[in-house]
């Protein structure tokens, strides 16, 4: 039951330097998502996609880019690192559109920018 | 957006039942109720989820108000390992599907 697998656990990043965040899903789903969260905070969406091929900014994306080429992976890709990325990542998945559709997360990508 | 209330914290005894309100008074009626959860710093788990009737699975039962507007998350023998922070959300459907709106959600203290 891998679910939703996020790649690496934690980071340390210089500022300026570029990663990238890895993201996959194998159970099939079409809707994945990137959410950050700072310390003490609620989780805020990065960008979303509804399929392969298709992706769409969330409510902070700025900073941030992201790719969908097949259905079980959705890379999230940091440019030009700062230290107001310092957070922690969770990518999630559902399955479709419907209210009835539970997301479900992966355990999270800690990530530093020193 | 159907904003939700919760108490910042709460505390129960190991073994008891625990129970979550959570007031959502502004609700339309195709948005959902969704609990999830956060232990420590793990990534959030889905517990339960509802339109009107009551819901039970293998983890928690959630009892919705006939006028929705208020919900109770119930965890009938909670233990330590229910220690974390629950989240009630009503759902918004948009283009991005179900929309999560993260609060503060209720820091749950499981005490021996």
């Amino acid at each position: 039951n891998a679910g939703v697998t996020q790649t690496p656990k934690f980071h340390i990043l210089k500022i300026g330097q570029s990663m990238t965040l890895q993201c996959t899903q194998d159970m099939n789903h079409n809707y994945m998502y990137w959410y950050r969260q700072d310390p003490g905070m609620g989780l805020k969406l990065i960008y979303y996609s509804v399929g392969a091929g298709i992706t769409d900014k969330g409510e902070v994306p700025n900073g941030y880019n992201v790719s969908r080429s097949t259905t079980e992976d959705f890379p999230l890709r940091l440019e030009l690192a700062a230290p107001s990325q310092t957070s922690v990542y969770f990518c999630a998945s559902s399955r479709g559109q419907s209210g009835n559709q539970p997301q479900h997360f992966g355990d999270g990508t800690r990530l530093s920018i020193l | 957006d159907a904003k939700t209330t919760q108490p910042p914290s709460m505390d129960c005894a190991e073994g008891r039942a625990a129970n979550l309100p959570c007031n959502h008074s502004t609700i339309s009626g195709n948005e959902y109720v969704y609990w999830y959860r956060q232990i420590h710093s793990q990534g959030p788990q889905y517990i339960i989820h509802g339109l009107k009737n009551n819901e039970t699975n293998e983890m928690a039962s959630l009892i919705i108000t006939e006028d929705r507007k208020s919900s109770t998350l119930i965890l009938p023998h909670a233990t330590l390992r229910d220690t974390a922070v629950y989240y009630c959300i009503v759902t918004r459907l948009n283009n991005a599907g179900n929309m999560l709106t993260f609060g503060g959600g209720t820091r749950l203290m499981v005490k021996p």
